[in-house]
């Protein structure tokens, strides 16, 4: 079935570096997609979001980088900190008659002080 | 501002025991519910999706079961625990009315023994 994947399981980088997660997705019909920072233990917490008909969106030390030629899609985390630290995960917004997130099996970010 | 609850945060019971979790919304009105299921080291699982009181879909075939006797109130049970049913569980809300983000609550972590 389709899926929403993501290439590396772990990614370490060093305290102050830019961090870049990267997500795949096969259906090209996607048209709103959701980046979620997932603590141990906690629930995943909202990030950022970007819909289709755009190709990169900015937060606050966060940007999304949306590629729909080859349907990826990518977090960049700016000067990233030992609280960045987490799980993160893309999610695909579809609709089947009701609203439904599909998750990517996730990559964990370790920052080294 | 919203918030989201859910209760108990962790909770270890043993097989063919009945389970029963809650989960709460606050500052909204007639949201989009849903339970997940989140295994260890992977992506999250939609079980249960609700619209509206009274209203409940199932995403996979399971021993599980949900309920929601309130607007704000959505409740995941079982009759009869099983190993598998280990995990943590995560309910999310979304705003109606074509809304696309949701947003989790802290989770609850099960062990069955």
């Amino acid at each position: 079935g389709e899926s929403v994947g993501l290439h590396l399981p772990t990614l370490s980088v060093q305290e102050g570096d830019n961090s870049i997660i990267n997500c795949a997705y096969s259906n090209s019909a996607s048209d709103y997609f959701i980046w979620y920072k997932q603590e141990s233990g906690k629930g995943p917490q909202f990030i950022i979001d970007i819909r289709s008909n755009m190709d990169k969106r900015q937060g606050q030390r966060v940007t999304v980088l949306l590629n729909k030629t080859v349907k990826h899609l990518s977090l960049q985390i700016a000067a990233t900190q030992p609280g960045d630290s987490a799980v993160y995960f893309c999610a695909e917004n579809r609709w089947t008659g009701f609203q439904k997130l599909v998750f990517g099996t996730g990559t964990r970010l370790l920052v080294s002080p | 501002s919203q918030t989201i609850h859910q209760w108990p945060a962790t909770l270890v019971q043993p097989v063919g025991s009945p389970l029963s979790l809650e989960c709460t919304v606050e500052g909204t009105s007639n949201p989009n519910l849903y339970w997940y299921r989140q295994a260890a080291g992977r992506g999250l699982q939609l079980l249960f999706y609700s619209v509206g009181i009274g209203q409940i879909s199932s995403e996979v075939p399971q021993n599980l079961s949900a309920s929601r006797p309130q607007d704000r109130q959505f409740i995941l049970s079982s009759k009869k625990l099983l190993l598998s049913d280990s995990g943590f569980y995560l309910c999310a809300w979304m705003a109606g009315g074509g809304a696309d983000t949701q947003y989790f609550g802290p989770g609850t972590r099960l062990t069955v023994l």
